[in-house]
């Protein structure tokens, strides 16, 4: 499969625990980014990298949120202290560079935080 | 902040009919893109129209945009049942990444 691909593809984690999930891009996309998802609601942009450069955060990535993407190919997004608030569906994606152009994204990290 | 705003906010119709949902947004935009979802899955990328562009077709798709009201809308044709899917429009504004509006929740009654 040379989709995006995300693990896990669901989390159930106590409040207070850190969590990482992991993201594949297509291999030859440059961009990859993350987005956050709540029920009923449309994706939140968090970030994105340029190969391996992370070069815009959103104000809804706290200190608590980060982000890596440390070779220029699959990316991490560690949640720590988690909160109740953080349950959501972590969606990544990726992109050619070189202008914007379609994005394509992954199955989701369902996180859910007990 | 979520750049693109979608009407309707839900649409109920029987299969054969056809679909149109429209996305407003607030500032100028490079290109917008329309993506589908279906329940609990990620989003497919379904067609995007550049700022230059007025109208494009794919299938039983059609995509109008309206730079100077700021809006667009996505017809979907001859409408079936496996159409039934959130539909989100996504704002390019920078270059650099892009916003998706609230959602249009489509039902296809068979």
């Amino acid at each position: 499969d040379t989709g995006v691909s995300q693990n896990p593809r669901h989390k159930i984690t106590k409040r207070g625990q850190n969590v990482t999930f992991r993201c594949d891009p297509i291999s030859e996309h440059n961009r990859l980014y993350w987005y956050r998802q709540t029920l009923g609601q449309g994706p939140e942009f968090l970030t994105y990298f340029q190969n391996e450069a992370q070069l815009e955060k959103s104000r809804l990535l706290s200190d608590r949120f980060s982000a890596e993407r440390p070779k220029g190919s699959f990316s991490t997004l560690e949640i720590q202290r988690t909160e109740q608030g953080d349950s959501a569906m972590y969606l990544c994606a990726s992109s050619r560079m070189g202008g914007f152009t379609e994005a394509f994204f992954g199955q989701g990290t369902r996180l859910t935080v007990v | 902040s979520q750049q693109g705003e979608e009407d309707p906010q839900a649409l109920s119709i029987q299969e054969g009919e056809n679909a149109t949902m429209n996305c407003s947004y607030k500032t100028s935009i490079n290109n917008l893109q329309w993506y589908r979802q279906n329940s609990g899955r990620g989003l497919v990328h379904l067609i995007l129209i550049r700022s230059n562009e007025r109208e494009k077709h794919s299938g039983r798709l059609r995509v109008t945009l309206d730079t100077s009201k700021k809006s667009s809308s996505l017809l979907i044709t001859a409408s079936r049942a496996a159409d039934t899917a959130s539909y989100f429009c996504a704002t390019d504004a920078t270059g650099n990444q892009f916003y998706f509006g609230t959602g249009t929740s489509l039902t296809v009654i068979p």
